[in-house]
């Protein structure tokens, strides 16, 4: 079955600490998606980043960065030196192609990260 | 271009009541899917609405359904509501087409928090 583990419930960081969040995850479909969204005390999920089976290339965008390894099915994600609006639950998702031809999110539990000052 | 609207934003019930949200995709969209997010489970798929048909559909009790309207408008009803029901109830609109080789963004509401009393 189509898993998402984020083993980290939550973290806590100083301003200016990298932190790492992290998101395993078991699919037997060979296409898929993965994501991670944001969702800040506002409650919506702000999307932050999309990537396909086929695409193992390491994303660097500001200060957020993805490490994609199909070999250890990880999807981890890196934020450099944090600031306090980082602050906020993360998701890892997963896509899951249906039998009607489109997908569905298999989210994990989240992180929570949380920022001092 | 507005966004996913959600209506209303809180909402508190007693147990044994039914409730109703709604939720208006973004102009173009077709599908419409529904999450709830609990703290104890996480965001969980509950399902999805495409042309007013039922496309797909998550492992909840026949207490939870849906509709979707010609203007692909979507409603989610829950009958007999108990104290587990209290949860953020996420909709997310994306196009819906059906390609197994490409993926239709999902944009998601700011969510209705439902508070069973």
């Amino acid at each position: 079955a189509q898993k998402v583990t984020q083993a980290q419930t939550e973290i806590s960081v100083v301003e200016k600490e990298d932190v790492t969040l992290d998101c395993v995850y078991e699919t037997r479909d060979t296409t898929y998606y993965l994501f991670w969204y944001k969702q800040p005390p506002s409650g919506e999920l702000v999307f932050l980043i999309r990537r396909n089976s086929f695409d193992e290339q390491n994303e660097i965008s500001g200060r957020y960065s993805w490490n994609f390894q199909k070999s250890t099915s990880s999807f981890n994600f890196t934020i450099t030196a944090s600031q306090v609006v980082d602050s906020a639950v993360y998701f890892c998702a997963l896509s899951e192609y249906t039998t009607s031809g489109t997908y569905k999110y298999i989210f994990g539990t989240g992180t929570r990260l949380k920022v001092l000052a | 271009k507005a966004g996913v609207t959600q209506t209303p934003r809180y909402l508190i019930k007693t147990r044994g009541q039914q409730v109703t949200l709604s939720c208006s995709p973004i102009s173009g969209h077709r599908s419409v899917s529904w999450y709830q997010q609990t703290p104890g489970q996480g965001l969980q798929f509950l399902f999805e609405y495409f042309s007013e048909t039922q496309r797909n559909k998550g492992n909840f009790p026949g207490r939870f359904s849906g509709r979707q309207f010609s203007n692909s408008r979507s409603e989610m009803n829950v009958s007999t509501l108990e104290l587990g029901d209290s949860a953020l109830y996420l909709c997310a609109s994306s196009l819906g087409l059906a390609n197994p080789s490409s993926y239709n963004e999902q944009f998601f509401g700011p969510g209705t928090r439902l508070t069973v009393l």
